[in-house]
């Protein structure tokens, strides 16, 4: 597909447990970011990659949360020893490298964890 | 961080009502964004401003980008059913080492009775 791509789509874990978010994003997009989304509100800016620079964690909201992404393409959300708060739906978004007018985020569909 | 203030936050509209939504920020931004999004989906680009003043439309939409950089507004003409859904605004520093992260409002509800 064209899109941007999020698994799981649904994801229940108990409290303490890691989980691991995928996203895949539009071929070419160099650049790569993580949002959070809790219930009623906006979107929240978690983390951002562009190409081997180093990623931008400034809104990674504690250390039990990390991201890699490995060549170049596909991130990995990783939520260490989870909290209830972490519930929320997590969207991953891809876009151009600037200097090609990299302005435009596309959207993942999105993966809603529940913490029980 | 960074804020950004949407109104309203939810509408009921009747069918082929006007509608309008905004967003306000104690920061600067160099670009306006307008996001939908549907239930189960991710939010998906309407329009993208990016220069103070510039006024754009897409189809029944029209969106503006405020002059003091720090507002925005939507417009939505002769709303129809499918028009349902949580829009929002986003802003945008676009600076090339700092990155493209946006900042999103809480967005507005929109419903519409037929």
């Amino acid at each position: 597909g064209a899109g941007v791509s999020q698994s799981p789509s649904n994801k229940v874990t108990e409290k303490g447990k890691d989980v691991e978010l995928r996203c895949d994003p539009i071929s070419g997009h160099t650049a790569l970011y993580w949002y959070r989304q809790s219930l009623g509100q906006g979107l929240e800016f978690l983390i951002y990659f562009q190409g081997n620079s180093a990623p931008d964690k400034s809104g990674l909201p504690s250390d039990r949360f990390s991201a890699e992404r490995t060549g170049g393409s596909v991130s990995t959300l990783t939520i260490q020893r989870t909290q209830q708060e972490d519930s929320a739906v997590y969207l991953c978004a891809s876009s151009r490298r600037w200097s090609q007018g990299g302005n435009e985020q596309f959207f993942g569909p999105g993966t809603r964890l529940t913490v029980l | 961080g960074q804020q950004l203030n949407q109104s309203p936050q939810s509408m009921f509209i009747q069918e082929g009502e006007d509608v309008s939504m905004n967003c306000t920020s104690s920061s600067i931004f160099n670009t306006w964004l307008w996001y939908k999004q549907d239930p189960g989906e991710g939010p998906v680009l309407l329009i993208a401003l990016y220069k103070a003043g510039e006024l754009t439309s897409n189809g029944r939409l029209t969106a503006q980008f405020g002059i003091t950089r720090k507002d925005s507004f939507l417009n939505i003409s002769a709303s129809i059913p499918s028009d349902v859904g949580i829009y929002f605004c986003a802003g945008q520093l676009r600076v090339k080492w700092i990155g493209n992260k946006l900042v999103f409002g809480a967005g507005t509800i929109l419903r519409v009775k037929s």
